[in-house]
């Protein structure tokens, strides 16, 4: 079964600041998408960046882009010049089919003023 | 795009009642999702429409929950004599069919669900 690992509950960055948060997974698939989605307080999950697992070249949106190792399974989202907007639970997921998408636990993102 | 609604917000009902929740995905949507999230966690996958054809189903999805989509639009997720541990947020999700690719969900609000 496939499983998506989120290693850090909390993060905190300065405004104007740089963070990355970590996602790992675990699948025998070679084709599957990567999700990272953002979920403000008390407000609706959206999408923040996607990625193709055939594609090598890195996602980018904007002010989000990704680290994609397909070996390593690694899938880490880095976020530029950091915004108070930007505070929410960020959620990493997987996605081999049309069917389920198998999610992270988050990881809570603090901007600090 | 009016975006995915869920109906009610919120739903506080007593242990072993019945309880139902709707979604309305966004209208060009054939593929509706209900996933179930607790504080902490991130959503877990509960079941999987294809128009109205249910396509995949969680075993976290016991006999006491039942979800159908008749027409292919709206859906419901039922729930049968519930327990304190269904407490939750139900989170409805909708997406295109587009052939050979995986298009990213688009969430509602959720139905927020406290049993006592």
């Amino acid at each position: 079964a496939q499983t998506v690992t989120q290693s850090q509950p909390e993060m905190s960055v300065q405004e104007a600041e740089t963070v990355t948060l970590s996602c790992t997974y675990d699948t025998s698939e070679s084709d599957y998408y990567l999700f990272w989605y953002k979920q403000p307080p008390s407000r609706q999950m959206i999408l923040v960046i996607r990625q193709e697992a055939y594609k090598q070249q890195n996602a980018t949106e904007n002010r989000f882009s990704v680290n994609f190792q397909k070996a390593a399974k690694s899938f880490s989202l880095k976020i530029s010049d950091s915004q108070l907007g930007d505070a929410a639970m960020y959620f990493c997921a997987y996605c081999h089919n049309a069917g389920k998408s198998t999610f992270g636990d988050g990881t809570t993102l603090t901007v600090k003023p | 795009d009016t975006g995915v609604s869920q109906d009610p917000r919120h739903k506080i009902t007593k242990r072993g009642q019945n309880v139902t929740f709707r979604c309305d995905p966004i209208s060009e949507h054939n593929r509706l999702y209900w996933y179930r999230q607790t504080l902490g966690q991130g959503p877990e996958f509960l079941t999987y429409f294809q128009n109205e054809a249910q396509l995949e189903k969680s075993r976290l999805l016991s006999d006491r929950f039942s979800a159908e989509r008749p027409k292919g639009s709206f859906s419901t997720l039922e729930i049968q004599r519930t327990e304190q541990g269904d407490s939750a947020m139900y989170l409805c999700a909708s997406s295109p069919s587009v052939q050979g690719y995986n298009s990213p969900l688009h969430f509602g609000n959720g139905t927020r669900l406290t049993v006592t």
